[in-house]
């Protein structure tokens, strides 16, 4: 079946470490996006990709990077400079333009 | 710009009961709106989608809006309530036609009581 796969389901991060949620679709669609779902605050978008080797900072991009370099993939490190990681991060995906996303199941994030 | 609320982070209704989530934008183009449904620990799934063609909109598991320019809103109804239905709903504007950017909502919690 095709579909978003999100990993790990849950993730612990270190002070100072960097770390990697993985996003990988299956439904060759050219659109992807990571958003942040914060408790009241609904989805924030960090950033999205129209295109392979080419993606754009949405509205909370400050302590995250992404890469696309393959259409299916959209991996999302947040890093040491994220002051505040621990949240749930969605990525979705579709076909491009105003059509509807499909999303991954989320990845809750967590600080020791 | 865009953005989206949604009144109430809140709904409570007994089970057979109509639903009503509310839902207004802001836009200074033509809106594409959407309501998506997230149970827990989960992603979100559509329910419906507006892209100006008929103002009622019918989506899935009984669920349906209507789009009301006057008013700049986007209210999500159902007019019996089931205990499945209880999760949270997002309403959502596209930020651009040529992005598919979309800004949500801060999402309703509604709660079946049986």
């Amino acid at each position: 079946d095709g579909g978003i796969t999100q990993s790990p389901k849950y993730l612990f991060r270190k002070e100072g470490q960097n770390v990697t949620l993985s996003c990988e679709q299956n439904l060759n669609h050219d659109a992807m996006y990571w958003y942040r779902q914060d408790p009241g605050q609904g989805l924030r978008l960090i950033y999205y990709s129209q295109i392979v080797n080419d993606f754009q900072k949405g509205d909370i991009a400050e302590g995250y990077s992404v890469s696309r370099e393959k259409k299916e993939s959209f991996p999302l490190t947040v890093t040491s400079a994220q002051k505040n990681p621990t949240a749930f991060y969605l990525c979705a995906s579709s076909i491009g333009g105003v059509e509807k996303l499909f999303f991954g199941s989320g990845t809750q994030l967590s600080v020791l | 710009a865009q953005s989206v609320t949604q009144l109430g982070s809140h709904v409570s209704v007994s089970e057979g009961a109509l639903v009503l989530l509310r839902c207004n934008y802001s836009s200074s183009v033509p809106p594409y709106l959407f309501w998506y449904v997230q149970y827990p620990n989960q992603g979100l799934q559509l329910l419906l989608k507006y892209t100006s063609a008929a103002t009622l909109v019918k989506g899935i598991n009984g669920f349906e809006a209507e789009f009301k320019k006057s008013e700049t809103s986007f209210h999500l109804t159902k007019p019996s309530a089931h205990m499945r239905d209880a999760a949270e709903y997002f309403c959502a504007v596209s930020g651009s036609s040529n992005t598919g950017k979309l800004i949500f909502g801060q999402g309703t919690t509604l709660q079946v009581k049986p």
